[in-house]
């Protein structure tokens, strides 16, 4: 059965340091991956996604960017966070365009 | 463009109460139609889902049915537990990348 994984699950950086979350999917292959950001109280806004390594495409531009260096595996960073970058970060994948999408856990970010 | 229009929470409820949560949506084409449900401090889980017209969906005693006359895919519950306390998403998809497009989610409270 396919898994998806994320961490961390909880991090807390100051203003102006770098970010890195990753994200890891297990059990199938050449899946799409997505990024979403959930802020407090608000709903799920798509950040990044990626349909093949290499491939990274950006729906809000934000101080954030994202990389898939292998098939299975969606990276987010950012080399200076702001105040607005908090929030729940969530990866999904689907294995068909038209399908159901699958969450991983979430990472909560809070930027101090 | 495409929207996803919930209704406002939060929803309070006593055990054993019928839920109803609307959703209408607004779209190019033939979306798919999807009811995700986020349980706190967790990633989203999808609930339920409905690809074409008429289609009605159903898991865990929830049911959708996706109405394309009205472009309504509105979630029913016919007696709701406490453990279904909840934010429930309401969500399409239009495009060949995949894209979820989410509406603002509908906090369910249920009181014993």
């Amino acid at each position: 059965s396919q898994t998806i994984h994320q961490w961390p699950a909880t991090l807390v950086q100051p203003v102006g340091s770098p970010l890195s979350l990753e994200c890891t999917v297990e059990g199938t292959s050449n899946p799409n991956l997505y990024w979403y950001r959930q802020a407090a109280g608000r709903g799920l806004q798509l950040l990044f996604y990626s349909v093949g390594i290499g491939q990274i495409s950006s729906e809000v531009p934000q101080n954030l960017s994202a990389s898939r260096p292998q098939d299975r595996q969606f990276i987010l960073s950012s080399k200076k966070l702001l105040l607005s970058d908090s929030g729940f970060y969530l990866c999904a994948w689907t294995q068909a365009t038209y399908n159901e999408q699958f969450f991983g856990p979430g990472t909560r970010l809070t930027v101090l | 463009g495409n929207s996803v229009t919930q209704m406002e929470g939060p929803v309070t409820l006593s055990e054993e109460a019928f839920l109803t949560i609307n959703c209408t949506y607004t779209a190019t084409g033939y979306p798919s139609l999807f009811w995700y449900v986020q349980y706190p401090g967790e990633g989203l889980q999808l609930l339920l889902k409905a690809t074409k017209a008429d289609d009605k969906g159903s898991n865990k005693g929830f049911e959708a049915t996706y109405r394309k006359e009205t472009t309504s895919f509105h979630l029913e519950k016919g007696s709701v537990q406490v453990s279904d306390s909840a934010v429930y998403f309401c969500a399409l998809i239009t495009d060949s990348w995949g894209k979820l497009q989410f509406g603002s989610g509908t906090q369910v409270v249920v009181t014993p």
